[in-house]
């Protein structure tokens, strides 16, 4: 059964900084893996596909990472700005229709 | 481009009451999905639809009913509706199936039942 865990569950970084965000997944065998933001009170942003074969992907200050066979993935952002402030959640696909959504890190970012 | 748009973004009922939350997608989407978010439960599937008149049962569809009668619209029911249904209600569609394609969200819908 796919598990999907994101640590640090939440996360306050200085405005400037280069950070991290995980993503693990138990089951290797994916398609594709998904990273979304919430805004409090809104719905979920897509921000990067990355699919199976690829290694990464980019847009604009966000670069997201994806090692199947470590069962991880990473969500890089640069430069992070009080903007950034919001939940990050991924998710991978279990089945035709159903996703797995992971546990979100909800990230501020301090002026 | 509007993506995926929900009506009401808001609603207040009373138990027992009914009401129909709307979805529209104006993405040519095959599949899509109808979530309720619940403070540390994360996102629960409640009913999906992988093409116009079809429609499937989820993880929680117990008290809702689905109807999708034209490919961009789906529609979430609540026939009697429960304390237990307060909650934000979210959906989603995607091109294909989910090892194919990206999943698109709507902006939710907060229902509180009294």
């Amino acid at each position: 059964k796919q598990e999907v865990t994101q640590i640090p569950a939440a996360l306050s970084v200085p405005e400037g900084e280069n950070l991290v965000l995980n993503c693990s997944f138990t089951d290797s065998a994916i398609y594709n893996l998904q990273w979304f933001r919430q805004d409090p009170g809104k719905g979920l942003t897509s921000l990067l596909l990355i699919q199976s074969s690829q290694r990464e992907q980019t847009s604009g200050r966000l670069n997201a990472s994806l090692d199947k066979s470590s069962g991880r993935s990473t969500l890089y952002i640069a430069a992070s700005q009080p903007g950034d402030s919001a939940t990050y959640l991924c998710a991978v696909p279990s089945g035709t229709y159903k996703y797995i959504f992971g546990t979100g890190t909800r990230l501020k970012v301090l002026a | 481009n509007a993506g995926v748009t929900q009506t009401p973004k808001f609603r207040v009922l009373k138990t027992g009451q009914s009401m129909t939350l709307l979805c529209a997608q104006d993405m040519n989407h095959e599949y899509m999905y109808w979530y309720r978010q619940d403070p540390g439960m994360g996102l629960r599937l409640i009913h999906y639809s992988v093409g116009e008149g079809t429609t499937a049962k989820g993880e929680v569809p117990d008290g809702y009913n689905v109807s999708r009668l034209k490919k961009q619209n789906f529609l979430l029911g609540l026939e009697s509706a429960a304390p237990s249904q307060t909650s934000v209600y979210f959906c989603a569609s995607s091109l294909g199936a989910a090892q194919t394609g990206e999943l698109f969200f709507g902006e939710g819908s907060r229902l509180t039942v009294l």
